[in-house]
């Protein structure tokens, strides 16, 4: 059964580098990864997606390696209002509805 | 722009009632699906429907059922609650057909089944 696996939580200091890996050993050589930021009381919002090598947006860059087991979030110059709980998806099977969201990263941001 | 809307916000169920959650988007997109979130995990695919008149079952189907009549809602329906379907509840949809795309969350629908 294909499985994503998260850190269950991380602590991080304002205006540092935070970096949340997911392992999916499973991957397929069709399927994107996609993270995902969730705020108490609200639905999930994307963040970033990616295939392989390195992505990068206005928020977030993620890093695939080659064998693309894993990847990683990072967010550059966290601050407090980027404590969420962070979530990696990969979907194993597009066409049966096979997708597989991490249990989720909790990331609290201290001052 | 509403973006998505479900419907109700949080709901107190007696085990073996039936009830429907709504889920409306005025995106036009074409895909929706439903999630269910259990504390402290992740998100579990109920169902999903790629297009209009469409649906598929995703990972925990059993105990659900969706139609998809049109584009703009998804509604999801449990025949006879049981305390397991205690969870929150997500509708989300995206623009591509599949779940590799980006999927645009609503606001949840918290419910407790007794």
């Amino acid at each position: 059964l294909a499985k994503t696996t998260q850190p269950i939580s991380m602590d991080s200091y304002e205006g540092q580098e935070v970096n949340i890996t997911c392992s999916h050993n499973n991957i397929a050589t069709n399927d994107y990864i996609t993270w995902y930021q969730q705020f108490p009381s609200q639905g999930p919002r994307f963040i970033i997606q990616g295939y392989k090598t390195k992505v990068t947006n206005e928020v977030a860059s993620l890093f695939i390696p080659a064998d693309r087991k894993s990847s990683t979030l990072s967010l550059p110059r966290v601050s407090l209002s980027d404590t969420a709980v962070y979530y990696c998806l990969v979907v194993y099977n597009t066409n049966a509805g096979k997708s597989t969201f991490g249990d989720g990263t909790t990331l609290t941001v201290k001052p | 722009i509403a973006g998505i809307t479900q419907a109700p916000t949080s709901q107190i169920l007696a085990a073996g009632r039936r009830m429907t959650l709504r889920c409306t988007q005025d995106m036009r997109h074409n895909a929706m699906y439903w999630y269910r979130q259990d504390l402290g995990l992740g998100l579990r695919l109920i169902h999903y429907s790629n297009t209009a008149g469409t649906t598929g079952k995703g990972e925990v189907p059993d105990g659900y059922s969706v139609s998809r009549a049109n584009t703009d809602d998804f509604p999801l329906t449990l025949a006879s609650a049981v305390p397991s379907q205690t969870s929150v509840y997500f509708c989300a949809s995206s623009e591509g057909l599949t779940l590799t795309d980006t999927q645009y969350f609503g606001p949840g629908t918290r419910l407790t089944v007794l």
